[in-house]
């Protein structure tokens, strides 16, 4: 079965640079989430999109933005980018709808140095 | 990997044992609850879920309780095998957005 893509698997980028994340959703999945974790932590909720419009807002710097294309992926994009931002990001699908568990995909390893 | 274990709670249990792995929830208000495995450079795997208007729910190997008084939540997993060695996470959610919130995980090592 197809599962959530994501682009791409490792990412290298030196403080203040930008970084952009994509995310490929389940096909006829409507909704896409974001999420970081960081070592040894859980995942956190960033934002998500239902329908290309922001559905929900998490833990999310102002230096981040994302958004879902008529299409149903999902980008996410860094800026101005932090030491504290190296983290792994998972998008995860699912279809809207009281328990639809979140499906994710293997996630981007981002590194900041 | 990601999870190096430093901040993790570990299980260690024996191949073929049965487990059991706890998580405390946050919100009274959650009403679904999902289990998720991470194995070492993937993300979270679904396993089983239950909504709060049940308190057991069975899959293959698995069975999850909800105990909603004191918002407790256990994945037992039985004949536990070497494949089963990750990091286990609860999540929970409310309302109809299904955002989860996780909590933190457990490291279940299997030795054989």
């Amino acid at each position: 079965a197809a599962g959530v893509i994501q682009s791409p698997r490792h990412l290298i980028k030196e403080k203040r640079e930008t970084a952009t994340l994509k995310c490929y959703p389940i096909p006829r999945h409507d909704t896409v989430y974001w999420y970081q974790q960081g070592p040894g932590q859980d995942p956190q909720f960033l934002i998500s999109f239902y329908e290309k419009m922001q559905s929900d807002k998490g833990s999310i710097p102002d230096r981040f933005s994302a958004q879902q294309f008529s299409d149903y992926h999902s980008e996410l994009n860094m800026s101005s980018l932090e030491l504290g931002d190296s983290a792994l990001y998972f998008c995860a699908s699912s279809l809207m709808g009281e328990g639809s568990p979140l499906h994710f995909g293997n996630g981007t390893r981002l590194t900041v140095t | 990997g990601e999870n190096v274990g430093l901040h993790l709670p570990t299980l260690s249990v024996q191949e073929g044992d049965n487990s059991i792995i706890n998580c405390a929830y946050s919100n009274s208000a959650s009403d679904y609850f999902i289990w998720y495995k991470q194995e070492s450079g993937k993300g979270p795997q679904f396993i089983i879920d239950i909504r709060s208007n049940m308190d057991k729910r069975q899959g293959q190997r698995v069975t999850v309780l909800l105990n909603k008084t004191v918002k407790h939540l256990s994945l037992q997993i039985a004949a536990t095998q070497p494949g089963d060695s990750a990091v286990y996470f609860c999540a929970e959610s409310s309302g109809g957005y299904n955002k989860l919130i996780f909590g933190a995980g457990t490291r279940l090592a299997v030795h054989p």
